[in-house]
């Protein structure tokens, strides 16, 4: 597709259960990210790719979160061990420029409830 | 723990007012971009200011970088319907990292 493609775009989880979010950005973007949105809040760093590697992940909550984009572009968010506080919308964007003033290109999210 | 501050975070207006969002920081961002993202969509970019002092207009938006590249306005004339939404300030630092700010919810009624 033309856009970043996340899946799935909902998905209810039990407590304690882990999970994964796949991002497929635009191909040939260099650059991907990941951020956490509460309602109605902006989105909150995660971490940051350029091509595979993981160049900041200052933002992940806690050791439960991992990223990884072993091949440079599909990206997958995996949570273990999930928490009530762990639900929120997560939103991959993907930009084709290494230096300043790239645009991001989001996707839709994958709307994390944890029970 | 978000860097950048904006305010109003919720603001409703009749259509044909104006507005100003801002979006304060005690960070130097080499730039600095507006976004804005309707319910169940991600955001979508609308302007991206580079220079200290910048000013630019598209329509009825108008987007100013402060002088010490911390803040930022965005000015809204004549609000209309379709301007509502979320807005969203970011800034990007040195590491080319994108930093939003807490968001400013708008509704324009008819």
């Amino acid at each position: 597709g033309a856009g970043v493609s996340q899946s799935p775009r909902y998905k209810v989880a039990k407590r304690g259960q882990d999970v994964a979010l796949r991002c497929d950005p635009i191909s040939g973007h260099v650059s991907l990210f990941w951020y956490q949105q509460a309602l109605g809040q902006g989105p909150e760093f995660l971490t940051y790719f350029q091509n595979e590697a993981q160049l900041d992940k200052s933002g992940l909550p806690s050791d439960r979160f991992f990223a990884e984009r072993p091949e440079g572009s599909v990206s997958t968010l995996k949570i273990q061990r999930t928490q009530q506080e762990d639900s929120a919308v997560y939103l991959c964007a993907s930009s084709f420029r290494l230096t300043n003033t790239g645009e991001l290109f989001f996707g839709e999210g994958s709307r994390l409830t944890v029970l | 723990t978000q860097l950048l501050e904006q305010s109003p975070q919720f603001l409703s207006i009749q259509e044909g007012e104006n507005l100003t969002v801002y979006c304060n920081s005690s960070s130097v961002f080499s730039s600095l971009q507006w976004y804005r993202q309707e319910p169940g969509e991600g955001p979508v970019l609308l302007v991206t200011v580079v220079t200290g002092g910048e000013v630019k207009k598209l329509k009825r938006l108008t987007f100013q970088f402060g002088d010490a590249r911390k803040d930022s306005s965005l000015h809204i004339t004549a609000a209309q319907t379709g301007d509502t939404g979320l807005y969203l300030c970011a800034g990007e630092n040195t590491g080319n990292q994108f930093y939003f700010g807490t968001g400013t919810s708008l509704t324009v009624i008819p």
